[in-house]
Order: C-alpha cells, then structure tokens, then sequence
C-alpha cells in the first residue's frame, strides 16, 4: 500500500524562528491535507492541497503531486504553533496517514 | 454552525463493560469515521462508513463495533473484547470520496 513519510519527526524552535516540514508519499493520490493536533488533541485542518500553494497568514503549503511531496512552512513561530503536525493524503475514501512531526516553541 | 459532535469528552471503563462513544455530525456528510490515537503515536482507523446502514473493518477493528442508523450518526461501542481501551479516540466525517475529512473534538478512555 501507499507509504507516507514526515521529517524531520521533531523538531525545537525558539520562537520567532521558521520552519519546513515534509511530506513524502509512495504514489499517486487523490489529495492531500495537513493538520495541527493542539496539545489538547484537537485535530485542526490546516491545508487541503492536492497541488500547488496556497497560504494562510503565517503559515503556507505547497505540493508537487508529480514528485510525490508536500511542504508545510511555518514562519515567525509562536508558542502556540506546539502541537504534532500531520500529513494524510486520501486514496478514494480513506486517509493514510504519516506518523507527524512533533514540533516545541520555546519562548 | 455545522460540525461534529463528540460526547462525552471523558469516559471511564470497568473491567469488562461496554461503553459507547457518541458521535453526531450536521454537516450532512455521506461518509463518516472513527480513529484510536495512543500516546506519542498517528491516528489509526477503526471503522469507517460510506453510507447509511452500511459500514467496513479498518486496520484495528477487533473489539470494536458500530452502527450506521442514521446519516447523521455513528457511535462507536468499545467491547469488553477490546483488552487494552484506553486512548484517545477521535470521529470524522467525509462529504465525498478526495474531499477534506473533518473531524471532532474527540473522547479519551480510560480503564477504572
């Protein structure tokens, strides 16, 4: 079955700092989206982007579906920014998801 | 506003019980889904279903089952079958097959 891989798995910032997160996948795929599971478990859809970029204040996406990965920046990080980041790219009906990257703010 | 609805936010289980985890959506999505998330660890499917009174076995399905009555609804009831209950367990909804899944607030069980 299709693989999904994030990385780095986790990641220490001080906050004001920028980052990069990837997303790799085996094949091809319907979609793709990124959340933000909060330290309180809730999961927050953040992108849903099968191609392209798009952005949302600090925070922006892009996904090369031809070679197989996405991106997910975060610039000028705050504390709240803590929390696992998840891929998942969607084959027909079902998510398969990555395992997250774990990122920590300090202030 | 539409969304889903996860209750009860907390639950506790006694060795040997049945309990079952409620989850409502207006969103008025066909398909609808139930994950178990362990510390540390990814989200992983329990059940899923597309329509109504219809429903599949995800990866983890053994001590577990549900219903699909309603459109709107979905519970999830945790056997005394299933040996090791306690996680996180979170319920999502699908308009339709590609589109963005979305997701409660989710119910954490734990074992008395």
């Amino acid at each position: 079955g299709i693989q999904v891989e994030q990385s780095p798995p986790d990641l220490i910032l001080q906050e004001g700092a920028n980052s990069t997160l990837r997303c790799n996948f085996s094949d091809s795929v319907n979609n793709l989206q990124w959340f933000h599971q909060n330290p309180w478990g809730q999961l927050i859809n953040l992108f849903y982007i099968p191609s392209g970029t798009k952005q949302n204040g600090r925070l922006s996406a892009t996904t090369v579906a031809t070679e197989r990965y996405s991106l997910l920046y975060i610039s000028s990080s705050q504390t709240t920014d803590s929390g696992v980041y998840f891929c998942a790219v969607s084959i027909d009906y079902q998510l398969i998801w990555g395992a997250g990257t774990k990122l920590i703010i300090k202030p | 506003d539409g969304g889903i609805t996860q209750s009860p936010k907390y639950l506790f289980r006694k060795e040997g019980q049945n309990v079952t985890l409620s989850c409502e959506q207006n969103l008025n999505h066909d398909a609808m889904y139930w994950y178990r998330q362990d510390p540390g660890q990814g989200l992983r499917l329990i059940y899923y279903s597309q329509i109504v009174n219809d429903f599949q076995k995800g990866d983890i399905a053994e001590g577990y089952s549900v219903s699909r009555e309603k459109k709107e609804s979905f519970p999830l009831t945790v056997t005394s079958a299933q040996k090791n209950p306690t996680a996180f367990y979170l319920c999502a909804s699908l308009q339709a097959a590609g589109q963005p899944q979305h997701f409660g607030d989710g119910t954490r069980l734990s074992i008395l």
